[in-house]
């Protein structure tokens, strides 16, 4: 079956480093994205991919990168990790046509200290 | 982007109760979507329903393109159905999600 894979599932990391959490999905879709999930916030945008090199920023984009060097990857970096990151960071996929569902992978939970 | 607004927010159920889940959005959507998050956080798709009726078990959807919403009927509640239910609609290749419903159902 296909599905999205997302690691690790749990991160650790101290503030000031790159940090950057791997997304591999083998449905084929062309369209990606990142959402990071806090409590009182739902699930808001990071970046997003309609296909291979195009990236799109999201609403909460400041802090973070992604590239698309292939269908299958879109990895999201942390350029410099701060406190406020600390939060559930959720990758999904869709076909791309208009009548396309949306399928999660399992989520890291990243912790900043 | 379009606005979606869940309700109710909180919801807590006896087991075997019925309940009903609202999504209103705010503008023509070409999808929308039900997800269970789990108490693992897992993001579960329930149904994909851009209009009309579908039937899965236990739950059942409802979208009414034309006025705007979409219900959710969970029927004979279980614990296992506790959790936090999001719609998203999307327009284009966007995606917009809902706040949520948090269930708590108590045995």
């Amino acid at each position: 079956d296909a599905e999205i894979t997302q690691s690790p599932r749990h991160k650790i990391t101290e503030t000031g480093r790159q940090v950057t959490l791997a997304c591999h999905q083998t449905w084929n879709h062309n369209n990606m994205f990142w959402y990071r999930q806090d409590l009182g916030h739902g699930l808001r945008l990071i970046h997003y991919s309609y296909g291979v090199q195009d990236t799109n920023k999201g609403e909460v984009s400041d802090g973070y990168s992604v590239s698309r060097s292939n269908t299958e990857d879109l990895p999201l970096t942390l350029e410099s990790a701060a406190s406020s990151q600390t939060s559930v960071y959720f990758c999904a996929s869709s076909a791309g046509q208009n009548n396309s569902p949306l399928h999660f992978g399992n989520g890291t939970r990243l912790t900043v200290t | 982007g379009i606005q979606v607004e869940q309700s109710p927010p909180d919801l807590i159920l006896q087991e075997g109760a019925n309940s009903t889940l609202r999504c209103n959005f705010s503008d023509s959507v070409n999808n929308l979507q039900w997800f269970h998050q789990n108490p693992w956080g897992q993001l579960i798709n329930l149904f994909y329903i851009p209009s009309g009726t579908k039937q899965n078990g236990r739950l059942s959807a409802t979208t009414v393109a034309t006025e705007r919403y979409s219900l959710l009927y969970i029927s004979s509640s279980q614990t296992t159905d506790s959790g936090v239910y999001f719609c998203a609609s999307n327009t284009g290749n966007q995606f917009y999600f809902g706040t949520g419903t948090s269930l708590t159902v108590i045995p």
